[in-house]
């Protein structure tokens, strides 16, 4: 069965300082994959999806980067931090092998909350 | 993606149905209508979604209109364990498509 791993759970750094979010999914093959971020009581806001290794589409301008350096990898990164990167960060993959839920349902992540002070 | 328009928010009571209503009224023929809920501190769960056909599986029933523009979830007995933000989205069935959530609709199950 697949399952997605995100980590850390939980992150307080400070302002100015780097960040690194990873994602993993196993059971699959060549996902779609999607960082998602909350801010508190808002919405989600799509950042980052990629359909395959190297191929990152960014929705928003912002202070972050997405890499996907293997097939089932997806990392999201800051160099320095902002107050307003805060927020509840959600890795998903979709399936693109076919199923009624392997494709074309996202399945989340626990999500990684993100504190900048 | 077509947009979607669902209410900020609706109380039901605990052990009756639940019904959520949204519209899409802008939805291409090969989109899809799917729904998510996410409870408090948790990443989305994928609930149900039909084309045009009403769905049914141990979570909901989906109700589509004939037009298609708009839709029903029904959550048939609901729980306090219910009590979630529900999101409507319409997108096509295809590999490479973005998922777009709006603001969904905040659901409160009372005892």
């Amino acid at each position: 069965s697949q399952t997605i791993h995100q980590w850390p759970a939980t992150l307080v750094q400070p302002v100015g300082s780097p960040l690194s979010l990873e994602c993993t999914v196993e059971g699959t093959s060549n996902p779609n994959l999607y960082w998602y971020r909350q801010a508190a009581g808002r919405g989600l806001q799509l950042l980052f999806y990629s359909v395959g290794i190297g191929q990152i589409s960014s929705e928003v301008p912002q202070n972050l980067s997405a890499s996907r350096p293997q097939d089932r990898q997806f990392i999201l990164s800051s160099k320095k931090l902002l107050l307003s990167d805060s927020g509840f960060y959600l890795c998903a993959w979709r399936g693109t092998s076919g199923g009624a839920l392997g494709a074309n349902v996202l399945t989340f992540g626990a999500g990684s909350r993100l504190t900048v002070l | 993606d077509a947009k979607t328009t669902q209410p900020t928010s609706m109380d039901c009571a605990e052990g009756r149905a639940a019904n959520l209503p949204c519209n899409h009224s802008t939805i291409s023929g090969n989109e899809y209508v799917y729904w998510y809920r996410q409870i408090h501190s948790q990443g989305p769960q994928y609930i149900i979604h039909g084309l045009k056909n009403n769905e049914t599986n141990e979570m909901a029933s989906l109700i589509i209109t004939e037009d298609r523009k708009s839709s029903t979830l029904i959550l048939p007995h609901a729980t306090l364990r219910d009590t979630a933000v529900y999101y409507c989205i319409v997108s096509v069935k295809a590999a490479g498509n973005k998922l777009t959530f709006g603001g969904g609709t905040r659901v409160l199950v009372k005892p």
